[in-house]
């Protein structure tokens, strides 16, 4: 069966400093990953998606990137953290085929910068 | 812009009752709809999807209708138990091969009474 681990679960960090979540994905091949973000009060938002390995889209302008160095593995990365990017980063999958629609997620990260 | 709309921040339902969650979409190519259960630093749970083919999608004591010319979708919990306490979150997607990204609801928070 497929299953997604992300790490840490609990993460305070001081503004400045960097920043590395990591998700794995076991049981399956080639799948589409994501990194959403809920920050309090509000809805999850997609910050990034991954189609492939190296292939890293966007969806919104932010002080985050990602990165994708293996077909399983997506990283959550920042050089220097904002008080605003404090909030709740979820890591998901879905695999490519025409009945693949549901996205499952991970158990979450939850960040504060202090 | 929130496409997919959680106008009900909060709902509180007598156990054994019925518990009706909604959401609205201002999008009309969204085709793929799908309701996710999430308690507090966990990650969202898949709970029941449904296809814009279809209006009604029944899983145990979970019911989605979706009603595509109102752009309305809700779901039904039969009969609402202690455990079914936790945000709720409609999301929205456009089906496209090996590209499916999510948009989500802020979220209704249920609140099942004893």
């Amino acid at each position: 069966s497929q299953t997604i681990h992300q790490w840490p679960a609990t993460l305070v960090q001081p503004v400045g400093s960097p920043l590395s979540l990591e998700c794995t994905v076991e049981g399956t091949s080639n799948p589409n990953l994501y990194w959403y973000r809920q920050a309090a009060g509000r809805g999850l938002q997609l910050l990034f998606y991954s189609v492939g390995i190296g292939q890293i889209s966007s969806e919104v302008p932010q002080n985050l990137s990602a990165s994708r160095p293996q077909d399983r593995q997506f990283i959550l990365s920042s050089k220097k953290l904002l008080l605003s990017d404090s909030g709740f980063y979820l890591c998901a999958w879905s695999v490519q085929n025409p009945s693949g629609n549901t996205i499952y997620f991970g158990e979450g990260s939850w960040l504060t910068v202090v | 812009d929130q496409q997919v709309k959680q106008n009900s921040p909060s709902l509180s339902v007598q156990e054994g009752r019925i518990s009706i969650l909604n959401c609205d979409y201002t999008n009309s190519m969204f085709d793929y709809f799908l309701w996710y259960k999430k308690y507090p630093a966990e990650g969202p749970t898949f709970l029941i999807s449904i296809s814009s083919i279809k209006d009604k999608n029944e899983d145990g004591r979970f019911t989605v209708f979706l009603n595509k010319s109102a752009k309305h979708l809700s779901l039904h919990i039969v009969p609402s138990q202690p455990g079914d306490s936790a945000v709720y979150f409609c999301a929205a997607l456009i089906s496209n091969f090996g590209n499916e990204k999510l948009t989500f609801g802020t979220g209704t928070r249920l609140t099942i009474i004893p």
